[in-house]
């Protein structure tokens, strides 16, 4: 059974850091595209960022320069370094397994999800 | 704004059957990439319903299905219950960016 475990959350002040972290179990980290989703308050789905196994990255416009995706491949750990946050960082963190094959792309398990509040 | 459109909400009663569309561009949609449905319960992370525009993962009820034409998509649900009540968002792929873009999703209320 896949699972996906998402720790990390919490209230951060503005310009402050955060790590979130997604522990996998029942797939690699390592051979699969992970991806992070969030979800603002009373907003839709926003792609953040992916890493492809072979260990390409790649940020929506929103947080590149920010925010870090990276991996240990040692404990099948997903993370997001995420720095200089601002309140409309404010939203739940999901991390998800993406599947990509050809014209195919979607994201097929999903973690609990991590809320991030950024506020002063 | 999302890349693709979505109507913001959609109702019907208990049994009847009700389309959810979803809107894209010569870029995405158009461009032959596949579309996927997720539903969104409050509290809970999104549940993959419809893969490359018309399969249903294992356990997701063949009451829910999709179609693709163009550069459109639709999501139908037959049989309405009452736990169908949720926020619907469809997903794909577009050629001048470098991650999945999604709908801007649709609550659907059941009467």
């Amino acid at each position: 059974e896949v699972q996906l475990v998402e720790s990390g959350g919490g209230l951060m002040q503005p310009g402050g850091s955060l790590r979130l972290s997604c522990a996998a179990s029942g797939l690699s980290v390592s051979s699969n595209y992970m991806t992070w989703v969030r979800q603002a308050p009373g907003k839709g789905l926003e792609w953040i960022a992916t890493l492809y196994g072979g260990g390409n990255t790649y940020y929506a416009g929103s947080v590149r320069g920010r925010f870090t995706i990276s991996r240990d491949n040692s404990k099948n750990t997903l993370y997001l370094h995420m720095k200089s946050l601002r309140a409309e960082d404010t939203a739940v963190y999901y991390c998800a397994r993406e599947v990509k094959l050809g014209a195919t792309a979607y994201l097929d398990y999903w973690g609990q999800g991590s809320l991030v509040t950024v506020s002063s | 704004q999302s890349v693709l459109t979505q109507p913001p909400s959609v109702s019907g009663a208990p049994g009847q059957r009700v389309t959810i569309s979803c809107t894209g561009a010569r870029s995405n949609i158009g461009a032959g990439y596949d579309v996927q449905w997720y539903q969104k319960l409050p509290g809970t992370a999104p549940k993959l319903l419809i893969y490359t525009n018309t399969n249903r993962p294992s356990g997701v009820p063949d009451r829910f299905s999709g179609s693709k034409s163009g550069t459109s998509a639709s999501l139908a649900i037959t049989g309405l219950q009452a736990e169908d009540e949720a926020d619907y968002y469809c997903q794909s792929y577009d050629s001048s960016l470098t991650g999945v873009i999604f709908g801007g999703g649709t609550k659907l209320a059941v009467l």
